[in-house]
């Protein structure tokens, strides 16, 4: 099955601890992206890369980190300094080139210990 | 950046009525989806619709990308159709969606 399997659905974290959130994506999609969403609230962008070995950060990416060693993996860390990390994080990905949609994983819960 | 401006922030609706969704953006868009979010934080992909009208069974939208704006026609409303349902645009290229704040909806039987 084609898709976007974001893992753990479930990740607490304990004071001044890194933790590293998994995207895999078997859909050959050069861009990837991930976001962030907090109760009653729409999605908020972190880092995107398009392309493998490069990212960018989004509207809040101080207290993240990512990397992209390969074309199907965009892991995202929260680190100590990120002071407010409860949210529900979204992992996304699109064929480059105008036309395309985005499509999302389902999600990690994260939660402060 | 790209504003984009959902209406209106609540809906309840009575079982079998029709609804209207609307969103507003700032700036020309070569990508428009809709979502439908469900009570588990899954993002279901309704429609991708930078321009034009699409249909899908109780479902349509309809982008006017001249005048910026898209509207999420919903008709016979049914409960599963509860959840949030946000409008995301993009500019030209691959830069990445644009979230609205989205419109709750409740449907009640």
């Amino acid at each position: 099955d084609g898709g976007i399997t974001q893992s753990p659905k479930y990740l607490f974290r304990k004071e001044g601890q890194n933790v590293t959130l998994s995207c895999e994506q078997n859909l050959n999609h050069d861009a990837m992206y991930w976001y962030r969403q907090d109760p009653g609230q729409g999605l908020r962008l972190i880092y995107y890369s398009q392309i493998v070995n490069d990212f960018q950060k989004g509207d809040i990416a101080e207290g993240y980190s990512v990397s992209r060693e390969k074309k199907e993996s965009f892991p995202l860390t929260v680190t100590s300094a990120q002071k407010n990390p409860t949210a529900f994080y979204l992992c996304a990905s699109r064929i480059t080139g105008g036309g395309q949609p985005q499509h999302f994983g389902d999600g990690t819960r994260l939660s402060i210990l | 950046g790209i504003q984009v401006e959902q209406s209106p922030p609540d809906l309840i609706l009575q079982e079998g009525a029709n609804s209207t969704l609307r969103c507003n953006f700032s700036d020309s868009v070569n990508n428009l989806q809709w979502f439908h979010q469900n009570p588990w934080g899954q993002l279901i992909n309704l429609f991708y619709i930078p321009s034009g009208t699409k249909q899908n069974g109780r479902l349509s939208a309809t982008t006017v990308a001249t005048e910026r704006y898209s509207l999420l026609y919903i008709s016979s409303s049914q409960t599963t159709d509860s959840g949030v349902y946000f409008c995301a645009a993009a500019l030209g290229g691959n830069t990445p969606l644009v979230f609205g704040k989205g419109t709750r909806l409740s449907v009640i039987a």
